[in-house]
């Protein structure tokens, strides 16, 4: 079992919509998650960061966390077209900050 | 710029060969870490230095791989006896210890 897991996708939504990406993780000693976004033939940029239970905004972007139910899930309000990437869920844990990354999540923001 | 570099940023090489690839993170930070990401996957975690020293080593890790980071500053993988099952975009990331890590643009590696 992967310690993160997350559809693969692809999520396909209307511009202007908003996208929703989920993320599960197994390791209750995770301490902090992460997403971040990855264009094709690019190396990861980081979009948002939590650690803490309940919801964390930034611009158009939502992060949600909820240690109970090991879920962490990303919002994107008022998708644009080049929001269209992969969105890496990534799980920090241990002594030595290992991250954990997901399979990540396909985003097609349709014109 | 001060991001985190990676050099070569691609490389073809024939089965059997040795390579490297160098990182060099930002300049403050004193964590280093190397992933590998094949297509369609997330990066897999290599290895993590804390300054010069290794301090983690995935079991992804053969022994045909080794990294090194002298005095704490840039990194070097090596690749020994390359394979095509070595294909892949090699990743570096740095942080501070706060827990973002910040990706250099990685570097491609083709066996043919």
């Amino acid at each position: 079992q992967k310690e993160v897991e997350q559809n693969s996708g692809p999520l396909s939504v209307p511009e202007g919509a908003i996208a929703s990406l989920n993320c599960t993780y197994s390791d209750r000693g995770s301490q902090s998650f992460f997403w971040y976004r990855q264009y094709s033939g690019k190396s990861p940029e980081l979009i948002m960061f939590i650690y803490s239970n309940g919801d964390k905004e930034d611009g158009r972007f939502t992060a949600q966390l909820n240690k109970a139910s090991q879920y962490v899930s990303l919002l994107i309000r008022d998708s644009q077209p080049s929001d269209s990437a992969t969105y890496l869920c990534a799980a920090i844990s241990g002594g030595y900050q290992k991250v954990t990354f997901g399979i990540g999540t396909k985003l097609q923001v349709i014109p | 710029d001060t991001g985190v570099s990676q050099n070569p940023r691609h490389k073809i090489t024939k089965r059997g060969q040795n390579v490297t690839f160098r990182c060099d993170p930002i300049s403050e930070h004193n964590r280093l870490y190397w992933y590998r990401q094949t297509l369609g996957q997330g990066p897999e975690f290599l290895t993590y230095f804390q300054n010069e020293a290794q301090l983690e080593k995935s079991r992804l890790l053969s022994d045909r791989f080794s990294a090194e980071r002298p005095k704490g500053s840039f990194s070097t993988l090596e690749i020994q006896r390359t394979e095509q099952g070595d294909s892949a975009m090699y990743l570096c990331a740095s942080t501070s210890g706060a827990e973002t890590q910040y990706f250099g643009p990685g570097t491609r590696l083709l066996v043919l």
